[in-house]
């Protein structure tokens, strides 16, 4: 069982046509939920981290919410730059203090 | 300038031959790590090292054995390459333990492809 799951695995939008991801986890003893962006050939980008619930952070047209069990990544009138994989990771007491365990990501297209 | 930095971008070699791929960070960071990214995206920590040690150690073949020769340097050795073995590798480090969240930042990959 995937201790991370992202949904949906691809999402496309119209410019300007807000939605949210969704990531959920199982894991037990959150110490971090991270979310990354990733464009094609290039490596991850840090975006947000959250710790507990309630939680919310805000980035331009992003805004990242967690929950006790999930959290959402809200996009707010895209745009075409807006397109990437968003990747979510968590980092929980029954890991090693410094591992990320990444979920398989959300591939976005903002269509103009 | 470039915080983490890998070397080479692509890497296309045979079966059965053994390559390296270094990576070296300027963020000051003491814990550094290997991930692999398969063909479906996913994103899977392989080792990481804090100040020079070992720290994790996944299930990793044996054929796989990362060098730190110091805590700006983590490099990746790959002996008798398999077919299996064609992924992305990112390199990544972050802060010590405890600070600025473990916040761990990426160079942008290796493709290994092994014909």
């Amino acid at each position: 069982e995937d201790q991370v799951t992202q949904s949906p695995e691809a999402l496309r939008l119209q410019e300007g046509e807000s939605s949210s991801l969704n990531c959920s986890y199982t894991v037990s003893g959150l110490r971090g939920l991270f979310w990354y962006r990733q464009d094609p050939g290039k490596g991850p980008e840090f975006l947000f981290t959250l710790y507990s619930a309630g939680e919310e952070k805000e980035k331009e047209r992003l805004k990242a919410t967690l929950t006790k069990k999930e959290s959402f990544l809200h996009i707010t009138a895209p745009k075409p730059e807006d397109s990437a994989t968003y990747l979510c990771a968590v980092r929980y007491s029954g890991a090693g203090s410094y591992q990320l365990t990444f979920g398989k990501g959300t591939k976005l297209s903002v269509i103009p | 300038d470039t915080a983490v930095s890998q070397t080479p971008k692509y890497l296309v070699t045979q079966m059965g031959n053994d390559k390296s791929i270094k990576c070296e960070q300027n963020l000051g960071h003491d814990t550094m790590y290997w991930y692999k990214q398969d063909s479906k995206k996913f994103l899977k920590i392989m080792f990481s090292y804090n100040n020079k040690e070992l720290i994790i150690n996944e299930t990793v073949p044996n054929r796989f054995s990362p060098k730190s020769p110091d805590k700006a340097h983590l490099n990746l050795h790959i002996n008798s390459l398999e077919l299996g073995d064609s992924a992305v590798y990112f390199c990544a480090s972050s802060p010590r333990q405890g600070a600025s969240g473990n916040i761990q930042y990426f160079g942008a990959g290796t493709r290994l492809s092994v014909l």
